[in-house]
């Protein structure tokens, strides 16, 4: 089967300016995430969709973030406007209904730098 | 609040060597514990998945324990190979909320020919 796909791969854009990441889970996967590590951190959660719904969306930072999923399937996260401190690679995975037996699949990551 | 450790930060071995890797938890209620391997520019690669009801999972040459009782799980790679070489998370998921991963800084590790 497809992993999760990610795109674009690398992103490199101007304080000020926006970007729109994009997440493809596999198919059948209810549950999508989107995770980020800046540079020396750990991976830390964004947000939790389940289908088109936001079921947790605690670890977003600001509302310069704004995520979506529309029709359950895949999902954007767009940054408008990006910050500096907004450069790092940005993750997504997806799950099964149950998530905990199964456990994650990630996706290669968005790696952004903002200039 | 969870917080998930992992000891060492780093650490270079030779070829052939068998090694562990440490990853220790605050919060002992834990659902599962789950090993990933990131390859430097890639995403991360599940490696084995652990239940708490589970003491340990093994996958070819990785074998992953589980102490809930002392936050502890370890990663024990035998035989290690150049293509070990990766970065080795632990994550467990946040109490309450399946979805969120706690995630450790991780163990880079290079195995030298």
């Amino acid at each position: 089967e497809a992993g999760v796909t990610q795109f674009p791969s690398h992103s490199v854009i101007e304080k000020g300016q926006t970007v729109t990441l994009r997440c493809d889970p596999i198919s059948g996967h209810d549950n999508l995430y989107w995770y980020r590590r800046v540079m020396g951190k750990e991976i830390k959660f964004l947000l939790h969709f389940v289908k088109e719904s936001k079921q947790d969306e605690s670890g977003m930072p600001n509302n310069r973030f704004l995520a979506e999923r529309t029709g359950g399937t895949y999902s954007t996260l767009k940054v408008q406007p990006a910050e500096l401190e907004d450069s790092g690679v940005y993750f997504c995975a997806s799950s099964p209904p149950d998530s905990l037996s199964y456990g994650y699949t990630f996706g290669s990551g968005t790696r952004l730098t903002v200039v | 609040k969870q917080e998930v450790t992992q000891i060492p930060a780093a650490l270079s071995v030779p070829e052939g060597e068998n090694l562990v890797l440490n990853c220790s938890f605050t919060d002992s209620a834990i659902y599962n514990l789950q090993w990933f391997r990131q390859d430097p520019g890639k995403g991360l690669t599940s490696l084995l998945l652990i239940q708490s009801s589970q003491r340990e999972q093994t996958s070819g040459r990785l074998n992953a324990s589980l102490d809930k009782s002392s936050g502890r799980s370890t990663l024990y790679i035998a035989a290690s190979q150049p293509g070990d070489s990766a970065t080795y998370l632990c994550a467990v998921p946040k109490r309450r909320s399946q979805g969120n991963l706690i995630f450790g800084k991780g163990t880079k590790l290079s195995v030298k020919p």
